[in-house]
């Protein structure tokens, strides 16, 4: 079954930093783009940053400088390195595979507060 | 970036009515237009990808077209199920970005 799991999110003091993890399974993470979508309670979808199946990245302007994304391929696995958090951080936080120019397969999730 | 603008904001109505949904580009994104449906309590799920084509496993009641900066989804006959977010994205340009979403409800 191909799918994604999340891990990694909790409460953290603004200016803090989380790591969070993104375990595939049923596909390898170097074969698709992969990317972290997040929302904030209540809001809408916000792109975060995509890792190139070619290893590349880019990352939206709203974390660039903070944000880092990475991936080991020998766990199957994409991460997200969030550091300088700021409230506006705080969301749930999406993993998600890009197939055919969409996201087609996407984890449950993991929330990130960040309050003091 | 691009911005996409979806209209309207919430659209009630009732089981087995039809529902048109709008989503308009600040440029053109050719065909690389997105559809997701997203639930309270659980990630988004793709519908339409390329503007008009159905992912694996939705049902023929949901449509999509259009091209360049205007595109809309149908819901053909609305399923108690249906009742959702709806979402728009676009793939053409980085970075991504998503429409600030339509609520379907009854």
């Amino acid at each position: 079954e191909v799918q994604l799991v999340e891990s990694g999110g909790g409460l953290i003091q603004p200016g803090g930093s989380l790591r969070l993890s993104c375990v595939a399974s049923g596909f390898t993470v170097n074969s698709n783009y992969m990317s972290w979508v997040r929302q904030a309670p209540g809001k809408g979808l916000e792109w975060v940053s995509v890792m190139y199946s070619g290893g590349g990245t880019y990352h939206a302007d709203s974390v660039k400088g903070r944000f880092t994304i990475s991936r080991d391929t020998s766990k199957n696995t994409v991460y997200l390195q969030m550091n300088s958090l700021r409230a506006e951080d705080t969301a749930m936080y999406y993993c998600a595979r890009e197939e055919k120019r969409s996201f087609d397969i996407w984890g449950q999730g993991t929330m990130v507060t960040v309050s003091s | 970036e691009i911005v996409l603008t979806q209209s309207p904001a919430t659209l009630s109505l009732s089981p087995g009515e039809r529902a048109t949904l709008s989503c308009r580009a600040s440029q053109s994104v050719s065909s690389d237009l997105i559809w997701y449906q997203q639930k309270p309590g659980q990630p988004p799920r793709l519908l339409i990808y390329d503007a008009s084509n159905r992912a694996s496993g939705i049902p023929a009641r949901f449509s999509g077209s259009g091209s360049g900066t205007d595109f809309t989804l149908i819901i053909s006959s609305l399923e108690p199920e249906d009742f959702a977010v709806y979402y728009c994205q676009q793939r053409s340009i980085w970075p991504l970005t998503f429409g600030g979403g339509t609520k379907v409800e009854i």
